[in-house]
């Protein structure tokens, strides 16, 4: 298996645009998390599905935050407008729910906002 | 979820064990003691899970004593590529549930 697939990796763009992160869960899986990192703040829990519904989006900082999981094997988070403190790497995680609590991380997406 | 305690970083050198304690005084009953394991410019991996007592795989161990009040995560013999963020998490056992990190332990493997 391919493992948890984000993209694009790197990103760097000026405030005010719109920033798209996508992520492909692993096959099987039906568990999504967006988790966000910073050295200030560590590691956050912005938002997670469960069979592609939202379960808790107390994480999401703002209004200019929004995820979205159409189906089983994509799920996208969006910033619009981006502000330079949205700058971090942005993690997506998915798991079985039918299996033991053993999330897998993709590779991160290193967001640089100017 | 409890709340976790463990040192913020620790040193060691190659070939050495190393131990790393994590408190975490109110873990419910039906939680679960896990670690992850983060290198640079990489998301977290599980290293290992536990309810009580000890568990072994091919990575580490992890200790639990009787009150399940704090956990040991141990490592054999370290080795440079060792050195990596382990974070100590109380969760649910149950799959779908969200994980909560803290600061983590930065560990430090010098030749």
């Amino acid at each position: 298996d391919a493992g948890v697939i984000q993209s694009p990796r790197h990103e760097v763009t000026e405030m005010g645009q719109e920033v798209t992160l996508r992520c492909k869960p692993i096959s099987g899986h039906n568990s999504l998390f967006w988790y966000r990192q910073t050295m200030m703040r560590g590691l956050e829990l912005l938002i997670y599905f469960n069979n592609n519904v939202p379960i808790d989006d107390s994480g999401m900082p703002e209004d200019r935050f929004s995820a979205k999981m159409p189906n089983a094997s994509f799920s996208t988070l969006k910033i619009q407008p981006s502000e330079p403190r949205d700058s971090a790497v942005y993690f997506c995680a998915s798991i079985e729910l039918a299996g033991v609590n053993e999330q897998f991380f993709g590779p991160g997406t290193r967001l640089t906002v100017l | 979820l409890a709340k976790t305690t463990q040192p913020i970083s620790m040193d060691s050198y190659e070939g050495q064990e190393v131990n790393i304690t994590c408190s975490h005084n109110n873990i419910a009953t039906n939680d679960y003691i896990t670690w992850y394991q983060q290198f640079p410019s990489q998301g977290p991996r599980f290293i290992i899970q536990g309810y009580k007592t000890k568990v072994t795989n091919e990575v580490a161990s992890l200790f639990i004593p009787a009150d399940r009040k704090s956990s040991t995560l141990s490592l054999p013999r370290v080795s440079l590529s060792d050195t990596a963020v382990y974070y100590c998490l109380v969760v649910k056992d149950q799959a779908g549930t969200a994980l909560i990190f803290g600061k983590g332990t930065t560990l430090s493997v010098s030749s």
